[in-house]
């Protein structure tokens, strides 16, 4: 079967860095997504692999090993606008997105 | 940039009535999903469009029906609406080249908010 796995909550300081990790089984693989999502919001869409490695964009950036089926978001300089949920979807071979159901990100100051 | 449009932002209806959902897609996005969201959970694939025809099925209810038209927007129309449909509805549009890469990035509109009393 097809399935997303990412921890429920994760707590971070102002200032700070966190790392949300997602272990993915897809049926076939055309990618890996992550979207943040505030509360009552549309997701927004963060990051893009289908590579290994490491993408970075600002204080997001998103890896991606394939042969482990993993991938984490590593969010710096933590804000506290960035407290929101974190999605991560894999793509499958037919190009549907199969969601994980989201990590809630609390930013403390 | 132009982002998804979906209209109405909120909608309240009652039990077994009726409604319609409307979702215009990015410019020269040729590819239309719908989702629901409830509280709390992931959003769940209901169906998508790519070129105006069903291109996905997921776990849209048989009372929902959906289509693509001829400018690209879509209407999810629901009926015999029951209180567990109360929920947040997503349309997304990509590009659909369906060639992996960039192309297939999903781009959410800000939702429709549906209570059902």
């Amino acid at each position: 079967g097809q399935n997303i796995d990412q921890p429920t909550e994760m707590t971070a300081t102002e200032g700070a860095i966190v790392q949300i990790n997602c272990t993915y089984q897809t049926s076939g693989f055309n990618g890996l997504f992550w979207y943040q999502q505030h509360a009552g919001e549309a997701p927004t869409f963060l990051s893009y692999n289908v590579l290994d490695g490491l993408e970075e964009k600002g204080r997001f950036s998103s890896f991606l090993s394939r042969s482990k089926g993993y991938s984490y978001l590593l969010l710096k300089e933590l804000q506290m606008k960035d407290s929101a949920s974190y999605l991560c979807a894999g793509m499958d071979s037919n190009y549907q997105l199969i969601w994980g159901a989201g990590t809630k990100l609390i930013i403390k100051p | 940039a132009a982002g998804v449009i979906q209209s109405p932002r909120h909608l309240i209806k009652e039990k077994r009535e009726t409604a319609t959902l409307k979702c215009y897609p990015i410019p020269r996005h040729d590819t239309v999903y719908w989702y629901q969201q409830g509280p709390g959970q992931d959003p769940q694939f209901l169906i998508s469009f790519y070129e105006k025809m069903q291109s996905d099925k997921g776990s849209i209810p048989d009372r929902f029906s959906a289509q693509q038209f001829s400018d690209y927007h879509s209407e999810l129309n629901m009926s015999s609406l029951e209180l567990g449909d109360s929920a947040l509805y997503f349309c997304a549009s990509s590009l659909g080249a369906r060639g992996g890469g960039d192309a297939d990035t999903q781009y959410f509109g800000p939702g429709t908010r549906l209570t059902v009393l």
